[in-house]
């Protein structure tokens, strides 16, 4: 059964570094997603991204952030400087198309900054 | 803005036992619904999803209903199961397919 796939499934890193995480959506679908789920919080939309542009984003996600869909399979976040608080679980999702159909999560990267 | 509340936020049965979790939002214009497992440090698996013009939904021993008009949503679990211990979430859909989360039911089945 096709799914999402994320690397890596954890990242460590230094405050203010830059990192970029990496989702491979299924192949057919047309929309994707990034959410974010600190540690005992709720799931957090960021950002959906359709045709090679955002749709929508969060006010989480500020200039800090960008998403690229670099060759047509991959799908990334981009934290340009990391902050302590950018600690969290990272998913990617993928959805076919627009009637609200199911959405299919990517496992996850567990991003820790020190 | 939407809210997603979920209660209770942790439930302990005996193994064999039928348990309800229970999720309510406050905003009825939604789209669907979509329940989701998540075991611990791990990702979101779905479980159901129920289009808004449904009102229930089945697979397994997981039944999971919709009233969009009071904003609630159940979950059914029947015969529960050691395997079925994890945190559940529910979702609701937003315009443009966003999904808003409820914090999650932490359920712990006990043998």
């Amino acid at each position: 059964e096709p799914e999402v796939t994320q690397t890596p499934s954890h990242q460590v890193t230094q405050m203010g570094q830059e990192v970029i995480l990496r989702c491979v959506p299924i192949s057919n679908h047309l929309y994707f997603y990034w959410y974010r789920q600190i540690l005992g919080q709720k799931v957090e939309f960021l950002v959906s991204f359709y045709n090679n542009e955002i749709s929508e984003k969060s006010e989480i996600f500020d200039d800090q952030f960008s998403v690229e869909r670099p060759d047509g399979s991959n799908f990334t976040l981009k934290i340009r400087s990391t902050k302590l608080e950018d600690s969290a679980m990272y998913f990617c999702a993928s959805f076919r198309d627009s009637t609200y159909n199911e959405q299919f999560f990517g496992p996850g990267t567990r991003l820790t900054v020190l | 803005k939407q809210e997603v509340t979920q209660i209770p936020a942790a439930l302990s049965v005996p193994e064999g036992e039928n348990l309800v979790l229970n999720c309510s939002f406050t905003d009825s214009a939604i789209y669907n619904l979509q329940w989701f497992r998540q075991d611990p440090g791990k990702g979101l698996t779905s479980l159901l999803l129920i289009q808004s013009s449904q009102r229930e939904q089945t697979s397994g021993r997981l039944n999971a209903s919709l009233d969009k008009s009071s904003g609630r949503s159940t979950l059914y679990i029947a015969a529960s199961q050691p395997g079925d211990s994890a945190t559940y979430l529910c979702a609701v859909f937003l315009y443009g397919n966003k999904l808003v989360f409820g914090a999650g039911t932490i359920l712990r089945v006990k043998s």
